[in-house]
Order: structure tokens, then sequence, then C-alpha cells
């Protein structure tokens, strides 16, 4: 099964609103990164959380971890319509291998 | 370079033939990944070097699949006899150190139609 899954796997809502995003692991971890990935470009790293830390803001992103959940979520708040794209979080282990989920889709609507 | 340079952003081949892709890492970053992404899904790791060494090929096929990383030359991901089910985009990344708290940047990557 895949580490890092990330739910729901498409998600529309209206600009302004606020959107979250949530990703479950199956292994311990040593952090959590979250990536964002516009249309036809490559990945762009947003924010990273340690497996120590539990909360990490970086302008309109927030980010949690619950590592006895094995979860962690992203919120954007206050969306723009630049905001339109796919974010995937991904997992590196006690093996350092990183490990992408399979994205959420994220549409924001005018 | 600034960015990690991938190049063709476009390659179609016919099934059977041989495709050969580039990616120039970042200036100063030694260590290089290779990813798949088949229809705008998960990112399937390929191969990773540090420098010119392969450091981890444990996603690599064993058969047609082949990377390198040469001094002063772009690294480069070939396939031999292409098939139909290797069609996708396949995404370079270089890091300033390996496996550690840094991310990794992604060039734009190269989409592969095998026809």
């Amino acid at each position: 099964s895949q580490q890092g899954e990330e739910d729901p796997q498409a998600l529309s809502i209206q600009e302004g609103e606020n959107a979250t995003m949530n990703c479950s692991y199956k292994t311990s971890i040593n952090n959590l990164q979250w990536y964002r990935q516009n249309s036809g470009r490559g990945l762009v790293h947003l924010i990273l959380i340690r497996s120590n830390e539990r909360e990490k803001h970086s302008g309109r992103l927030r980010v949690t971890l619950d590592t006895s959940k094995k979860s962690s979520s992203l919120l954007i708040t206050a969306s723009r319509a630049a905001d339109t794209a796919s974010y995937f979080c991904a997992t590196r282990n006690r093996d350092d291998k990183i490990i992408f989920g399979k994205g959420t889709r994220l549409h924001i609507l005018p | 370079g600034e960015e990690v340079a991938q190049t063709p952003k476009h390659l179609v081949r016919g099934e059977g033939q041989k495709a050969k892709l580039y990616c120039a890492p970042i200036k100063g970053h030694s260590y290089v990944f290779w990813y798949q992404q088949v229809l705008k899904n998960e990112f399937k790791f390929l191969i990773s070097f540090q420098n010119e060494n392969v450091f981890d090929e444990t996603g690599m096929p064993k058969e047609r699949f082949s990377a390198k990383c040469l001094p002063n030359s772009p690294c480069s991901l070939e396939i031999q006899a292409t098939k139909l089910e290797d069609s996708a985009v396949y995404f370079c990344a270089s890091s300033r150190v390996g496996y550690s708290n840094q991310p990794q940047h992604f060039g734009d990557g190269t989409r592969l139609s095998i026809l």
C-alpha cells in the first residue's frame, strides 16, 4: 500500500475560502514535506515539518503533524486563483526513502 | 544554473525504439533523483545519484532502464526497447545534500509518448 495518501483526491472551493488537505502514512518518518505541482510543471517545495514538530506556518500555509495518528494536514488560508494546482505530501522514513502520495487536485473557483 | 533543466520537453518514440532523457541539476547540487509520473498521479522513484555514483537504484526496472551522471555532462535516463506503458512524464530533481531535511528541486519534466 502507498505511504503518503492524500485526501481528498480533488477539492473545489471558492476564492477566498480556506482549503484543507490531509495526508496519511504508514511507517515512522523523519520528516514530512508538502509540494505543489502546477499543470505541466515540476514539483515546488512548500514546507517541511520534522517528526518532533506539531505545527508549522509559512505565509498562508499551515501544516500540522500528528505522529500518533500518522497524519498531516495542509491548510491554505484565503485561497487565490493561483493556488489552483495539485498538492503532494512526501514522507522520509527512517531508511531515508522519500515517498510521494497520489496528490490532491485543488481548484479555486473565481 | 539556478534551475534543474530537463531536455527535451517532449519526446515521441515508436514502440521498441530507444528513448534518452537528459537532466542538468542545479550547480552545486550533489544529488540527482529521477521520478516517473503516470497520468498526473504519484511520483514513482526510479534512481538517485551522489555525483556520478549510483546512490539508490531500488526503483529502477531491472531491464531496459539505465541511467548515468558523468562529470561535466548532463545526467541521462535511457530506456531501451520502449513499451507503451513507459509513456509518462519523467522528472529529475536535485538537492544540495542527499538524505536529510533538504528539499528537492524539480525540473519541469520530459513527457515521453510511446506510440
